[in-house]
């Protein structure tokens, strides 16, 4: 079945760096978009950055551009984002997810994973 | 960056009650809207997309209607089950954004 595992997520100081990963699995990787959407504790859904099937396009939130930057590795059915400049804000729950259609509607989602920015 | 409202922030209703739930755009979205299931704990599940078709494997009481700026997410029959947060998202930009939620309690 279509699977979406996140890992990476972790607690850092501000000003640091991290790097999360999402492994794919059940489906054909390389047809798909994929974007990154956080939610921070208690509080809504914020879509963070997607990237297109093949890699070439990206796209970020105001909130991350410049400190943020998405990547994937066709060949290995993962995606990532490495995480520069952190902040406190940036402290939330990180979901992968498979975009659909044109623009990119999101199914299906990983489980998340936890980045916590705190000194 | 398009703007998405939902009204109310929260409902209760009791089961077997119709639920509505309204998302606003700020600007026209023609039918580029999805909507999200989110349970306590739990990733975001779609419920619909294209702003009325109905994802496969999801309960028929859920439909979605609308275009342009306004659009409405119905639950004909609440159930138990249907206690969670709905959000809604717009995909007709780059810069794809979600509104803040409606959280739907059981009375």
């Amino acid at each position: 079945q279509v699977q979406l595992v996140e890992s990476g997520g972790d607690l850092v100081k501000p000003g640091g760096s991290l790097r999360l990963s999402c492994a794919a699995s059940g489906f054909t990787f390389s047809d798909y978009s994929m974007s990154w959407i956080r939610q921070a504790p208690g509080k809504g859904l914020e879509w963070v950055s997607y990237i297109s099937s093949s890699g070439s396009t990206k796209h970020y939130a105001d909130s991350v551009k410049g400190r943020f930057t998405i990547s994937r590795d066709n060949a290995k059915n993962s995606l990532y984002l490495q995480m520069n400049s952190l902040r406190a804000e940036d402290t939330a729950v990180f979901y992968c997810a498979r975009g659909q259609g044109r623009g990119n509607w999101f199914d299906p989602w990983g489980q998340g994973t936890l980045v916590t920015v705190s000194s | 960056a398009i703007r998405l409202t939902q009204s109310p922030s929260s409902v209760s209703a009791s089961t077997g009650e119709r639920v509505t739930i309204t998302c606003r755009a700020s600007q026209g979205i023609s039918s580029y809207l999805a909507w999200y299931q989110q349970k306590p704990g739990k990733a975001p599940k779609l419920l619909i997309y294209a702003a009325s078709t109905l994802q496969s494997g999801v309960p028929s009481r859920f439909s979605g209607s609308g275009s342009g700026t306004d659009f409405t997410l119905t639950i004909s029959s609440l159930q138990s089950e249907d206690l969670a947060t709905y959000y809604c998202q717009q995909y007709y930009s780059d810069l794809r954004t979600f509104g803040p939620g409606t959280k739907v309690d059981i009375k």
